[in-house]
């Protein structure tokens, strides 16, 4: 069973606009992390925070992690079309790099 | 650096058949760890395997075993073939140091039919 569960399970933008994830977990962390999927192919690592940080950004990536309400978000400024995957929150609470993957958010990035 | 690659990539069997799916790892990491995704669904973490041991099992029946070898590199067998056993497979590598993300190849898709 997952043990994150990600809404919206599907969103669709425009180009240029701002897409917001969010994903909800279970059980206490060490770290949670951020992963997308190309259509069926491999997840490719986007970033991780750490339990004892709030906020972190990466290029057009900014995740915020509140662990008193068991929660994630991923904002991905300025999309692109390119952008369009389904992204994954995953965390680690059955023990080290054994991630709990969620459900999924997939994006759809029109141009 | 090589990345994280997995043989074959497409697989169609018979319920009841035996399959072994294929990683080898990315250089420098000697943790290998596998999940399948069903369609629509995230990864479910299967096992891992650290230095050639098993290190860590998730919630999956023992029809589905592996082997890790001196070079990292990694297989994944599943018995006694059941249709729901059809998902993309998914091998990851890792070095041990902590917090290091899992590299992910892009998956054996198996089929049962």
């Amino acid at each position: 069973s997952q043990q994150g569960e990600e809404d919206p399970q599907a969103l669709s933008i425009q180009e240029g606009e701002n897409a917001t994830m969010n994903c909800s977990y279970k059980t206490s962390i060490n770290n949670l992390q951020w992963y997308r999927q190309n259509s069926g192919r491999g997840l490719v690592h986007l970033i991780l925070i750490r339990s004892n940080e709030r906020e972190k950004h990466s290029g057009r990536l900014r995740v915020t992690l509140d662990t008193s309400k068991k929660s994630s978000s991923l904002l991905i400024t300025a999309s692109r079309a390119a952008d369009t995957a389904s992204y994954f929150c995953a965390t680690d609470g059955t023990g080290f790099q054994k991630l709990v993957f969620g459900t999924g958010t997939r994006l759809l990035v029109s141009p | 650096e090589t990345g994280v690659t997995q043989s074959p990539t497409h697989l169609i069997k018979t319920r009841g058949q035996q399959v072994t799916l294929r990683c080898s790892s990315q250089s420098g990491h000697n943790t290998v760890s596998w999940y399948q995704q069903a369609l629509g669904q995230g990864p479910q973490f299967i096992f891992q395997y650290y230095r050639e041991e098993e290190n860590g099992r998730g919630n999956f029946p023992p029809r589905f075993s592996g082997l890790q070898f001196p070079n990292y590199s990694s297989e994944l067998n599943v018995n006694a073939l059941e249709l729901d056993d059809s998902a993309l497979y998914l091998c990851a590598s890792s070095s041990e140091m902590g917090n290091s993300p899992l590299h992910f190849g892009n998956g054996t898709r198996l089929t049962v039919t």
